[in-house]
């Protein structure tokens, strides 16, 4: 079974460019998962899906940042425009619902110079 | 306050010796509890689920939890170093959402 897969892995931009992250979870896991991951610190979550719906959100700072996740599969996480700040790694995570272990994919390591 | 709270470490153990791991947490409503290993570099992997008071093991690893004191513990025995890595503590809340701790970072020194 292929396990969630995010692209691209690495990405380095200059400040104040859009940037966007793609995620595809595992097939029939309803629950998806943005985090947000800086060096020593544990995942922060950034939004939460139930099928297509964003049913969390709040963490999702909405002035640069944005995501979707059309017919209730595939996710996309955009940052526009990026700032130093954002240089982290990017985690997407999905689950067969919200109170089921999380899956990780190997996350989006983004450079923002 | 933070909704989980982990020591960051690092914690180091002799090779051969036994780790303990904690966590508490704020939400009482919290039923699942993980515990997630992540390596260096990589993403955090489930290593241990439990859902009830009490203790629940698998092979070297033993997940304590006490719901009246809102702590979930985990015991590695035998400690090796491959061990090593950063444990994340992961209740999953009344708002039904996976919240991870800071993680502690275990260090098996051979």
């Amino acid at each position: 079974e292929a396990g969630v897969v995010q692209s691209p892995r690495y990405k380095i931009i200059e400040k104040k460019q859009p940037v966007a992250f793609w995620c595809n979870p595992i097939s029939g896991h309803n629950t998806l998962y943005w985090y947000l991951q800086n060096l020593g610190q544990g995942p922060e979550l950034l939004i939460r899906y139930e099928n297509e719906e964003a049913v969390d959100d709040s963490q999702l700072p909405k002035d640069r940042f944005s995501a979707e996740r059309l017919k209730g599969v595939d996710s996309t996480l955009k940052i526009q425009p990026a700032e130093l700040g954002d240089s982290a790694v990017y985690l997407c995570a999905s689950s067969q619902d919200s109170v089921s272990e999380a899956f990780f994919g190997q996350g989006t390591r983004l450079t923002v110079v | 306050q933070k909704e989980v709270e982990q020591n960051s470490g690092p914690l180091s153990v002799p090779e051969g010796a036994i780790a303990s791991l904690n966590c508490t947490y704020s939400d009482r409503g919290s039923q699942s509890f993980f515990w997630y290993r992540q390596y260096s570099g990589k993403s955090p992997e489930l290593i241990m689920f439990i859902y009830s008071n009490g203790d629940k093991e698998d092979g070297r690893f033993t997940a304590q939890l006490n719901k009246a004191s809102q702590y979930v513990s985990l015991l590695i025995r035998d400690s090796q170093p491959s061990d090593s890595a950063t444990y994340l503590c992961a209740p999953v809340g009344g708002y039904q959402k996976v919240t991870f701790g800071t993680g502690t970072k275990l260090q098996v020194i051979p």
